[in-house]
């Protein structure tokens, strides 16, 4: 299958700072890219839907002031989440895809743990 | 209703036995259908892909079809307790929602030695 890199796999940051997370897709060009939240024990939450130079779709009650998505290239999008709060600490995972009725490829996650 | 629902679980079975994941979806106009596993604390990994109905096999899982039904299965052979895991299924939806692709909330697999 194809491989989509996240990084950093895991963060920890203190409370009113900023974190940013990348998303690459490493061996094809992803049109569109998909941005996760996931608590323990509970279903993947859909927060965005990327497309390459295009602003993010949000899904409702996410704020998107709080998660900046960046997908400035067809290999390439950026979550930051700003001012992160301890309620933000969460295991984010962003997957990628290369047409649009393709399967999706999902990164290793990221565990942000804010204090 | 859910656009894409599966029963919660926990399944399990012992060591050998079939495991039969089921996925139900309402969009009658969906294209392509998806199973991930997702071991605890990992993301998901990809498994099968079916596009048409029918059977579609690869090693001990097999994928099933059914698009009058709106129902996608999967079924694991000979299960092990590596495969415990929870399974998602996901669906791409159709050309009025086109691209737009949903999870189950997964069912969790527990295979007993």
């Amino acid at each position: 299958g194809a491989v989509v890199s996240q990084h950093p796999s895991r963060v920890i940051c203190k409370s009113g700072t900023s974190v940013k997370i990348e998303c690459r897709s490493l061996d094809f060009q992803a049109t569109t890219m998909f941005w996760y939240r996931q608590f323990p024990k509970q279903s993947l939450m859909l927060m965005a839907t990327s497309n390459e130079g295009s602003k993010a779709t949000y899904e409702q009650g996410v704020e998107k002031d709080k998660f900046l998505i960046n997908h400035a290239s067809l290999t390439l999008s950026t979550l930051t989440v700003t001012s992160a709060h301890p309620e933000d600490s969460s295991f984010y995972i962003c997957s990628a895809r290369k047409d649009i009725d393709t399967e999706a490829f999902f990164g290793q996650g990221t565990r942000l743990t804010v204090v | 209703q859910k656009e894409v629902e599966q029963n919660s679980g926990p399944l399990s079975v012992p060591e050998g036995a079939i495991a039969s994941l089921n996925c139900t979806y309402s969009d009658r106009g969906s294209q392509s259908f998806f199973w991930y596993r997702q071991y605890s604390g990992k993301s998901p990994e990809l498994i099968m892909f079916i596009y048409s109905n029918g059977d579609k096999e690869d090693g001990r899982f097999t994928a099933q079809l059914n698009k009058a039904s709106q129902y996608v299965s999967l079924l694991i052979r000979d299960s092990q307790p590596s495969d415990s895991a929870t399974y998602l299924c996901a669906v791409i939806h159709g050309p009025t929602n086109a691209g737009k692709s949903t999870f189950g909330d997964g069912t969790t697999l527990t295979v007993k030695p």
